[in-house]
């Protein structure tokens, strides 16, 4: 079992929909970050988060260290949005490495 | 405002053959991080350097596997007789390495390599 875990793996949606994102993990953690990848492009940092909410433009990302979950939403979604979003963690007994989820592809159409 | 660049952006080689990827992270960052993504998969951890250190090397797969950066800077990861599963995408991230909260990882495009 893989101590990240997103679901769903794909998903599509209509422009201006909004997308939720999910990400559960197993291990205790310092902070979950949130991170954008385009087809054969390079990995952008969207959140980093260590308790509650944050937003930027469009996006909100949230998390609870209780349940250890977060999510990604996506409000007004739009083509430009079509990525790989990826879910990982910082653990708190290891170094600052990061352990990564497989990520959801997200495609929006017009 | 250089971010995180490696080279090369893509290479091809054969089994059995020698490569090296390099990674030059963002002037001042202290932490250097190696990931490997294969395809459809997420990203998996290599190695972290602290400074010209190996802070952990507990990802790399095996003794073919090697990566130096000595002078805190600029970092290399050697691959030896390579082997088809080797085929990857390889990621390096710098981060500032304060051990201070917040301490985003800044992630280059990679370097794809593909053993034939």
């Amino acid at each position: 079992k893989n101590e990240v875990e997103q679901s769903p793996q794909n998903l599509t949606a209509q422009e201006g929909e909004f997308i939720t994102i999910n990400c559960s993990y197993s291990v205790g953690i310092s902070a979950l970050h949130w991170l954008q990848q385009h087809p054969g492009g390079g990995i952008v940092s969207l959140f980093m988060l260590s308790s509650g909410k944050k937003k930027h433009g469009r996006l909100i990302a949230t998390i609870n260290i209780q349940e250890k979950h977060s999510s990604l939403h996506i409000t007004a979604s739009h083509p430009r949005d079509s990525a790989v979003y990826i879910c990982a963690v910082k653990g708190v007994y290891n170094t600052d490495k990061l352990i990564f989820g497989t990520g959801t592809r997200l495609q929006v159409f017009p | 405002g250089a971010g995180v660049s490696q080279t090369p952006s893509n290479k091809v080689t054969e089994k059995g053959k020698y490569v090296e990827l390099r990674c030059d992270p963002i002037s001042g960052h202290t932490a250097l991080y190696w990931y490997r993504q294969s395809l459809g998969q997420g990203p998996e951890f290599l190695i972290y350097f602290q400074g010209t250190g190996a802070a952990d090397d507990s990802g790399l797969p095996n003794d073919r596997f090697f990566a130096v950066r000595p002078e805190g800077s600029v970092s290399t990861l050697k691959i030896q007789r390579t082997e088809r599963g080797d085929s990857a995408v390889y990621l390096c991230a710098s981060s500032l390495g304060t051990g201070v909260l917040p301490d985003t990882q800044y992630f280059g495009p990679g370097t794809r390599l593909t053993v034939l």
